[in-house]
């Protein structure tokens, strides 16, 4: 069972266009990571949010994290081929255990 | 150091036979960590090392499952009788945590895929 739920499972949009990944929970976490997968890789890490309402930047990619840390959304302004990935979504739990959502795939047309 | 080396990346394997994964984690990086990823699916945690105690397996490590960290360097996973269903990726990462403060950042290698005939 997913702990974390990510919406849409799939995303498909023309290279320019802005695109919103959302991850939402139940459960509160002490803080939130995301990460981009390509195929036939491991996860690579983007970031790590902390503070409830926190909202990060890595160029075109926004992050933020919900006032209550239950929920995070990743925003993408004017995508390119290289943001094509699987987009996923994790949290801490246990102190040592990091549950992931099952991811949204993003696919950028040229 | 080039990151979290495994290997081998690809192993085809028929049903019943025993499979070892090897990582090697950065140097410097206390825990260790065994994800499991299906398709469709985000990685889901299978066992985690600081430095040579394994602490903490969860319930789809079945006893088939075993997992070492002899040195508190690299780690093995090995799948004894393997079934169809332990097809999948088998992920190893790798953390510095330090303070006793979880901080999620993990270092993945390129991961291991197993196909199970």
């Amino acid at each position: 069972t997913q702990l974390l739920e990510q919406s849409p499972q799939f995303l498909s949009i023309q290279e320019g266009e802005n695109l919103t990944v959302y991850c939402n929970s139940s459960s509160v976490f002490s803080s939130l990571q995301w990460y981009r997968q390509e195929p036939g890789e491991g996860p690579v890490l983007l970031v790590t949010v902390v503070t409830g309402g926190e909202v990060k930047k890595l160029k075109r990619l926004t992050f933020q994290f919900g006032d209550a840390r239950k929920d995070s959304s990743l925003h993408i302004t004017a995508a390119q081929p290289g943001d094509t990935g699987l987009y996923l979504c994790a949290g801490g739990a246990d102190d040592y255990k990091l549950s992931f959502g099952a991811g949204t795939t993003v696919t950028v047309r040229a | 150091d080039t990151g979290v080396s495994q290997n081998p990346r690809h192993k085809i394997t028929k049903r019943g036979q025993n499979v070892t994964f090897r990582c090697d984690p950065i140097s410097e990086h206390n825990r260790l960590y065994w994800y499991r990823q299906t398709l469709g699916q985000g990685p889901e945690f299978l066992t985690y090392f600081q430095n040579e105690a394994q602490l903490e397996k969860s319930r789809l490590l079945s006893d088939r499952f075993s997992a070492e960290r002899p040195k508190g360097s690299f780690s093995t996973l090995e799948i004894q009788r393997t079934e169809q269903g332990d097809s999948a990726m088998y992920l190893c990462a790798s953390s510095l945590e330090i303070s006793g403060r979880f901080t999620g950042e993990l270092f993945f290698g390129e991961g291991s895929r197993l196909t199970v005939l």
